[in-house]
């Protein structure tokens, strides 16, 4: 069955950086999408971006990019978001999620998500 | 950026009763060279990823119960969940993947009344 697993809650200070991954099993790694999607505490979902599991070709919404990087690495099948100087309002649940695009001209649903990854931007 | 409104807020649903779930597209989400729509409904309990329950406005997503149904075509849609069941209590999402950047709605809350 497929599965997105991701690390573990994290704890940081401003201006620290932090690194979640998402480890897929259950499927070929290469054949779909990962994307990334921020849920600040008690707020609505927004997709941050997401990764050519192919190419490692990496798109940022606008809003997510220069502090936020996604990465790969395909040998052991897991993907990887960094946020750099962290602030207080980075403080969310941010999840991985497999992307489905069924139109060339469209974007991507979601059909399978991580478990999500608390980060705590606190000093 | 496609704007996705969702209403109500919440609402409060007696058992085995309807709960309706409206979601508008800021344009029309009609994907013309197949006639259907852009559009996924996803279910989040607390403390949980969302779920995918609905694509394309009104497929069901493989073992979702047949209680959950979408429709609609352009820009304005339903998600209705015909018998509300206590594990149905969530918050509820539309998704355009129309054009990029993908949006949700605001999320509609669902609880037992």
């Amino acid at each position: 069955q497929v599965q997105l697993v991701q690390s573990g809650s994290e704890l940081k200070k401003p201006g620290a950086s932090v690194k979640v991954s998402c480890k897929a099993s259950g499927y070929t790694f290469t054949n779909y999408a990962m994307n990334w999607v921020r849920q600040a505490p008690g707020q609505g979902l927004e997709w941050m971006g997401w990764i050519n599991t192919n190419t490692g070709n990496p798109t940022s919404a606008q809003g997510f990019t220069g502090r936020f990087v996604f990465s790969l690495d395909t040998s052991v099948s897991t993907a990887y978001l960094r946020i750099s100087s962290l602030k207080a309002d980075d403080t969310a649940v941010y999840y991985c999620a497999r992307g489905r695009r069924p139109t060339l001209t469209g974007t991507y649903y979601f059909d399978y998500w991580g478990q999500g990854t608390l980060v705590t931007v606190s000093s | 950026d496609i704007v996705m409104t969702q209403s109500p807020e919440s609402l409060a649903v007696s058992l085995g009763e309807r709960a309706t779930i409206n979601c508008q597209s800021s344009q029309s989400i009609l994907y013309s060279s197949s006639n259907k729509n852009n559009l996924g409904w996803y279910q989040q309990k607390p403390g949980q990823p969302p779920k995918l329950l609905i694509y394309w406005a009104s497929t069901r997503e493989s073992g979702v119960p047949d209680r959950f149904s979408g429709s609609g075509s352009g820009t304005d849609f339903t998600l209705t969940i015909s018998s509300l069941q206590a594990e149905d209590v969530a918050v509820y999402y539309c998704q355009q993947y129309h054009s990029t950047p993908p949006t949700f709605g605001g999320g509609t809350k669902v609880e037992i009344k």
